[in-house]
């Protein structure tokens, strides 16, 4: 299967701050990543679609000025959180699709925390 | 829209026996594809099993299978022979064939795996 990877996979940061997050495919090249959210003893939560070289596509609720989305080669897609709060503490974990139905790959997860 | 209900946050069992894990779906749509996912502490998400909805037979992999009930909208999981290290978080989710790759998942079931 795929391989993907997350930098950094863990992060802790200043309140104001901005984080940046890499989701790089190592040996398949995604035209289309998925960046998920998941808070403490909860559920992963899709924030957005991220499509090779145009913008992405953002869930319902989430902030796309917040979360910036950059998927500029077909192997790295980046999740920047801007002007990070403590609310916005939680793991993000990026996945990409395969050729195949029932293949989705995720990556090991960043874990942030704001201070 | 599609929806995991995962019932039991948490379960036991004894090494060695065998248990089952709930999932039930809600969709519309005619095609679609149910994955289970296994989370350990260290945050990966792990796939296990998938089962497409035109599938005539129960997907297994290894020590797992799933029990797809069509009629009913479940797809139970089932870990036979337990071990330890299956303790876990375990995640059900829907993919709707058309819907961009996207997964829905439940809220998950832990999984611990006693002596």
């Amino acid at each position: 299967g795929a391989v993907v990877s997350q930098h950094p996979s863990r992060v802790i940061c200043k309140s104001g701050t901005s984080v940046k997050i890499e989701c790089r495919s190592l040996d398949f090249q995604a035209t289309t990543m998925f960046w998920y959210r998941q808070f403490p003893k909860q559920s992963l939560m899709l924030m957005a679609t991220s499509n090779e070289g145009s913008k992405a596509t953002y869930e319902q609720g989430v902030e796309k000025d917040k979360f910036l989305i950059n998927h500029a080669s077909l192997t790295l897609s980046t999740l920047t959180v801007t002007s990070a709060h403590p609310e916005d503490s939680s793991f993000y974990i990026c996945s990409e699709a395969g050729l195949a139905a029932d293949t989705q790959y995720f990556g090991p997860g960043t874990r942030l925390t704001v201070l | 829209a599609q929806k995991i209900t995962q019932t039991q946050p948490g379960m036991f069992v004894q090494e060695k026996e065998a248990v089952t894990l709930d999932c039930t779906y809600d969709t519309s749509d005619p095609s679609y594809g149910l994955f289970w996912y296994k989370q350990p502490s260290s945050g990966e998400m792990i796939f296990l099993i998938y089962q497409g909805s035109y599938d005539q037979q129960n997907a297994t992999e290894g020590r797992y299978s799933l029990n797809f009930q069509k009629a009913r909208k479940s797809a139970n999981l089932v870990i036979s022979a337990s071990q330890l290290g299956d303790s876990a978080m375990y995640f059900c989710a829907i993919e709707v064939t058309g819907g961009g790759n996207k997964l829905t998942f439940g809220t998950g079931t832990q999984l611990k795996v006693e002596l």
